[in-house]
């Protein structure tokens, strides 16, 4: 099992050019996750998504899109990408919500480096 | 004051050392996690607690909700213990609290 894989690991953008995050899983599970890690913070949620077919914002969602057309797949979107979303990536996962005592455990695909000239 | 604060936020210590990372938090919460970041950039989850302690291998973490405050303890530390180490804090709606990380390195 490949677990939580990100692709691309990294990319360099000019500012307004688009790209878009791909998260795959094969655990089936229903909750995913995309956070963003900065230096000197904490990591911090973009959009998540309690099942196929929804989404929902995050601490940070704004300059971001997300969609989740089939389970196993959670895509992030920069539609006009900004020298602030210079930062590493991180799609996660989980069967039950995060958030959910001690029973969310994460899964985390191993980043996306982006840097946004 | 930040919700999550971890300390020390950097570590050193020598191989076989007995370690100690602190987390404090000032939220009433329903659960901690503690996570493993790998030089490589990889994060996985060590620990989910609500009281008490737990333990796996050399790795053990304890809570007290009441002081609202977290340990995780590294027993004859490795140098492939070398990592960073986040807690985590749920209870704050849909979503968990990040510590900034504590990063450890273990010399031979």
């Amino acid at each position: 099992n490949a677990g939580v894989t990100q692709t691309p690991k990294f990319r360099v953008l000019k500012t307004g050019q688009s790209m878009t995050l791909l998260c795959a899983q094969d655990m089936n599970h229903e909750y995913m996750y995309w956070y963003r890690q900065d230096p000197g913070m904490g990591l911090r949620l973009i959009h998540y998504s309690v099942g196929e077919g929804t989404t929902a914002k995050g601490e940070v969602p704004d300059g971001y899109n997300v969609s989740r057309l089939k389970k196993q797949n959670f895509l992030l979107g920069l539609e006009s990408a900004a020298p602030s979303q210079t930062s590493v990536y991180f799609c996660a996962s989980s069967y039950v919500p995060s958030w959910t005592g001690t029973t969310g455990e994460l899964f985390f695909g191993e980043g996306s480096r982006l840097t946004v000239l | 004051k930040n919700e999550v604060e971890q300390s020390p936020q950097n570590l050193t210590a020598q191989e076989g050392e007995f370690i100690t990372i602190n987390c404090s938090y000032s939220v009433g919460i329903s659960a901690l996690h503690w996570l493993q970041q790998h030089p490589g950039g990889g994060i996985v989850s060590l620990f989910m607690l609500s009281s008490g302690k737990k333990k796996h291998g050399r790795l053990i973490a304890t809570i007290n909700i009441q002081e609202k405050h977290s340990s995780l303890h590294i027993t004859a530390s490795h140098p492939r213990d070398s990592a960073v180490y986040i807690c985590a804090l749920t209870g704050g709606g849909n979503k968990l609290t990040f510590g900034t990380g504590t990063q450890l390195k273990v010399e031979l």
